[in-house]
């Protein structure tokens, strides 16, 4: 069964910060991977994803992540975070071919101060 | 357009009790569903996903169970709750991209 790791679990960053929040994976196939985001009060929502193509993703609200296959990583970056990017963070990962069971990692907790 | 929604959104019951989070999806047919619950520094744990009508996978053994009386309907249930089913509890369906749609969560506090 696959697993995923989030190293950081809480982050405090000033605004204008640059974010990088890790994500690996241990799974040995094809994957699709994820990056949810729930802000406070809010339901869970997609960030971004990546299936297969060009490895460096583009999300909503100035987010991306880079798939490096080698690192089974899926980083999530953003170079100058906002207060509005409060929120917890969540990687998930989905085996390739068919699979509908993602699997989420444990969340990073992202304070953003003004 | 594809929605989702969970109720009762706040539930405080007492350990014993019964229990029973509905969830509902509109504007899609014959979705995967999922179950998760959530908890502080714990991440998201699937506790039951469905393909289907009748349909039920169970993640982890414990003291809740899921239904799927209809297409687009998702229960999870309980017939003796104990404390440690406290928890927020998030209903999800599948698109076909792959990507899941989270309803609003239901939080339990069982006393």
């Amino acid at each position: 069964a696959q697993s995923v790791s989030q190293h950081n679990h809480h982050v405090i960053l000033s605004e204008a910060a640059s974010l990088e929040l890790g994500c690996n994976y241990s799974y040995g196939g094809t994957v699709n991977l994820f990056w949810y985001v729930q802000y406070p009060g809010q339901h869970l929502q997609l960030l971004l994803k990546y299936f297969s193509g060009d490895p460096l993703v583009k999300g909503i609200k100035g987010f991306e992540a880079e798939f490096i296959k080698s690192k089974f990583s899926f980083n999530l970056r953003k170079p100058s975070v906002q207060w509005s990017d409060t929120a917890e963070y969540f990687c998930a990962v989905t085996p390739g071919g068919g699979s509908y069971i993602p699997t989420f990692g444990r969340g990073t907790s992202l304070i953003v101060h003004p | 357009s594809q929605t989702i929604h969970q109720w009762p959104a706040t539930l405080v019951q007492p350990v014993g009790s019964p229990l029973s989070l509905e969830c509902t999806v509109e504007g899609t047919s014959n979705p995967n569903l999922y179950w998760y619950r959530q908890a502080a520094g714990r991440g998201l744990q699937l506790l039951f996903y469905s393909v289907g009508i009748g349909q039920i996978s169970s993640e982890v053994p414990q003291n809740l169970s899921a239904s799927r009386p209809q297409d687009r309907q998702f229960i999870l249930s309980s017939k003796k709750l104990l404390l440690s089913d406290s928890g927020f509890y998030l209903c999800a369906w599948r698109k076909e991209s792959g990507e899941l749609f989270f309803g609003e969560g239901s939080r339990l506090t069982v006393l």
